[in-house]
């Protein structure tokens, strides 16, 4: 069956550092891959889409690219902030248009 | 734009009662809702699918007759939780899916606290 794993359950970093979260899928080949911010007791908020035949996607201070070959999708927020600390979710579609979402990786952004 | 709305935002409830959740977007139409449940510390686990005018799809393990869902307009689903159990007290979140867009992307709602003593 498909598998969405996340690199880790939390993740710790100092204001200004780079973040980088991991996902990571298993037993099928999605065609795009989305990325959402979701915050204690809210719904999650859309950030990016990736498709298959995009290496890279940028948006202000965040970046996603995307190895099909790897089964991964790697998330990188630049120059990072206090505010950004919140569960960060990936979510590719699966059997059509619905999704599955990871785990989640929870960003704590120290300053 | 792309707003969703739920109300009520939490409700507590004794068990044996049936809580309704309402979902709205508003400023776009949603041919496409989708509820989800989220346990503490957990991801979303989506339970079920609904089109605008038909019948619900219930994901493997969701009881049908106990989560009703009625997806009536192009702009509101709702989520009823019929004889509800300690074990429902949950957070509920709906999707909804702007047909027009090529992104594909859903909007969330705030969220639905629901405890049931």
């Amino acid at each position: 069956s498909q598998k969405i794993e996340q690199n880790s359950e939390a993740l710790n970093i100092q204001e200004g550092k780079t973040a980088t979260l991991t996902c990571n899928y298993t037993n099928y080949s999605p065609a795009y891959l989305q990325w959402y911010r979701q915050d204690p007791g809210r719904g999650p908020v859309f950030l990016l889409l990736i498709r298959e035949n995009e290496k890279e996607k940028r948006k202000e201070r965040l970046k996603v690219t995307f190895d099909t070959t790897l089964k991964q999708s790697l998330f990188h927020i630049t120059a990072s902030q206090p505010a950004d600390s919140a569960t960060y979710l990936c979510a590719p579609p699966v059997y059509g248009q619905n999704f599955v979402f990871g785990p989640g990786t929870r960003l704590s952004v120290l300053p | 734009g792309a707003v969703v709305s739920q109300h009520p935002s939490r409700v507590i409830c004794k068990s044996g009662t049936s809580v309704k959740i309402e979902c709205r977007s508003l400023d776009f139409q949603a041919t496409t809702m989708f509820w989800y449940r989220q346990f503490p510390k957990q991801s979303l686990m989506l339970m079920a699918t609904s089109n605008e005018g038909s019948k619900a799809t219930y994901e493997q393990g969701v009881e049908k007759d106990k989560f009703l869902i009625n997806h009536a307009s192009l702009t509101l689903s709702t989520l009823t939780v019929t004889s509800a159990h300690p074990e429902d007290s949950s957070f509920y979140i709906c999707s909804a899916r702007d047909f027009r867009s090529r992104l594909n992307e859903q909007f969330f709602g705030p969220g639905t606290r629901l405890t049931v003593l």
